[in-house]
């Protein structure tokens, strides 16, 4: 299985700062990355596909980039409403695998 | 608007099986461009793929758990099932149902709201 490492596993932050998380995959997977966002209580909610993608309807100050290992996701001002806990997936390699969250503090 | 629906039973004696269904709404699982996924996640596994089935028939599963796992689809009720053969503790979690992509990105694009399921007697 393709070991997916996130850091930091929580983060405290500010609104207005920028935050930076990064997945690091144990083997190459090109751009073959998706990250989430869940909220206590919710599904996850896809934000950025394959790497550096923003999905339909989310805000634009979220972006990701990176291929090979080396991913960071970046939400360059931070809202209240982005607390929550942020995921990294790993595809097309069976099984799919997650990275073990970040939780976002204010 | 696409909507997944997970349901099924709360509560699983340890080496029962667990089944839960996700109805599909505002469009069909007979779609030749997405999956249908189970996803599972508790505070000791993180997030965990269960597996996949594809309007075919075609099933995919994670090899931890394919021993006890069948995926189905039920295309004249627009759903697909999950059943998970001798459960423990370690088994109980919140369950999600998911719409993946087939061609290009596999990502879990469509979730439902999930459903706790606990192993216990």
């Amino acid at each position: 299985d393709i070991q997916m490492t996130q850091s930091p596993s929580s983060l405290s932050a500010s609104v207005g700062d920028r935050v930076t998380i990064t997945c690091q995959a144990s083997q190459d997977i090109s751009n073959y990355l998706n990250w989430y966002q869940q909220k206590p209580g919710k599904a996850p909610k896809l934000l950025i596909y394959d790497a550096s993608n923003l999905e339909t309807g989310v805000p634009s100050r979220f972006s990701g980039s990176g291929s090979g290992t080396d991913f960071t996701f970046t939400i360059s001002s931070l809202q209240p409403e982005d607390i929550a806990t942020y995921f990294c997936q790993q595809y097309p390699n069976l099984p799919y695998t997650f990275g073990q969250g970040t939780k976002l503090e204010i | 608007q696409l909507r997944l629906q997970e349901s099924g039973p709360g509560l699983v004696k340890p080496s029962e099986t667990l089944s839960l269904t996700c109805t599909v709404s505002g469009g069909s699982v007979i779609s030749s461009s997405y999956y249908w996924g189970w996803v599972r996640q508790s505070p000791g596994r993180g997030l965990e793929w269960i597996g996949n089935v594809y309007y075919s028939g075609s099933t995919y599963f994670s090899p931890s758990l394919k021993s006890r796992v069948t995926i189905s689809l039920d295309t004249s009720k627009n759903r697909f099932s999950l059943n998970l053969t001798s459960v423990t503790a370690a088994d109980t979690a919140v369950y999600y149902c998911a719409r993946v992509g087939y061609y290009g990105t596999q990502s879990f694009d469509i979730w439902g709201q999930g459903t706790m399921v606990t192993v216990s007697s």
